[in-house]
């Protein structure tokens, strides 16, 4: 069935330090993968996606990269800042369903230590 | 984002009542969502809608019911057979034939 596994479910890392999460999907007619943000209390907002005739967008410190032979999909973030931390959420959509539908991993809880 | 709006920002409710959270958009999005999040846990989809007056069953549908009778709105009520109905509960738009998804500021609803 449609799943996304996300790992880690904590990331915790120092000032300045790079962070990576990384996803893997099930469907291999997968084609958009997003990335949200989500701060306490408040609603995921997406900061990054790529779909899938690509390997690799970049967008400031923030980077996504996708192999598709693999099914899986990476997140990184250089040069980590503490208002870095939130819970990451990764996404993909299955396209076996209707357009728009998303299945998300779990969450990764990242922490930046100043 | 700002264009979705979702009523009350926290909600209480006893235990064997229904209760109906709002979700109202201005964006002109065909599609909708709700999502359910539990602590620890990813979004898991509860209902959608591509259209006004058709939605389909997400992943976690049992306990719940959504109408759609205009392309602004998409109410969902919480029954009473949902049986741990305590969560954030998201609604998200997306436009016709895209992929991306926004979402609203969420209702958090603890039932007691």
């Amino acid at each position: 069935g449609e799943n996304v596994e996300q790992h880690p479910s904590t990331l915790s890392v120092q000032e300045g330090d790079s962070a990576v999460i990384k996803c893997t999907y099930s469907d291999s007619a997968s084609n958009y993968f997003p990335w949200y943000k989500q701060e306490l209390g408040k609603r995921p907002q997406l900061i990054i996606d790529i779909r899938s005739n690509v390997g690799e967008k970049k967008d400031q410190r923030i980077a996504v990269t996708l192999n598709k032979t693999a099914k899986h999909f990476s997140l990184h973030i250089t040069e980590t800042q503490p208002e870095d931390s939130a819970v990451y959420f990764c996404a993909a959509n299955f396209r076996g369903t209707s357009y728009g539908k998303l299945t998300f991993g779990q969450g990764t809880i990242l922490t930046v230590h100043p | 984002d700002g264009g979705i709006t979702q009523s009350p920002k926290y909600l209480f409710r006893k235990e064997g009542q229904n209760v109906t959270l709002s979700c109202e958009q201005n964006l002109n999005h065909d599609a909708m969502y709700w999502y359910r999040q539990d602590p620890g846990q990813g979004l898991r989809l509860i209902y959608y809608s591509q259209i006004v007056n058709d939605f389909q069953k997400g992943d976690i549908a049992e306990g719940y019911s959504v109408s759609r009778e205009k392309k602004e709105s998409f109410p969902l009520t919480v029954t009473s057979a949902q049986k741990n109905p305590t969560a954030f509960y998201l609604c998200a738009t997306s436009d016709r034939g895209l992929d991306e998804q926004y979402f609203g500021p969420g209702t958090r609803l603890t039932v007691t």
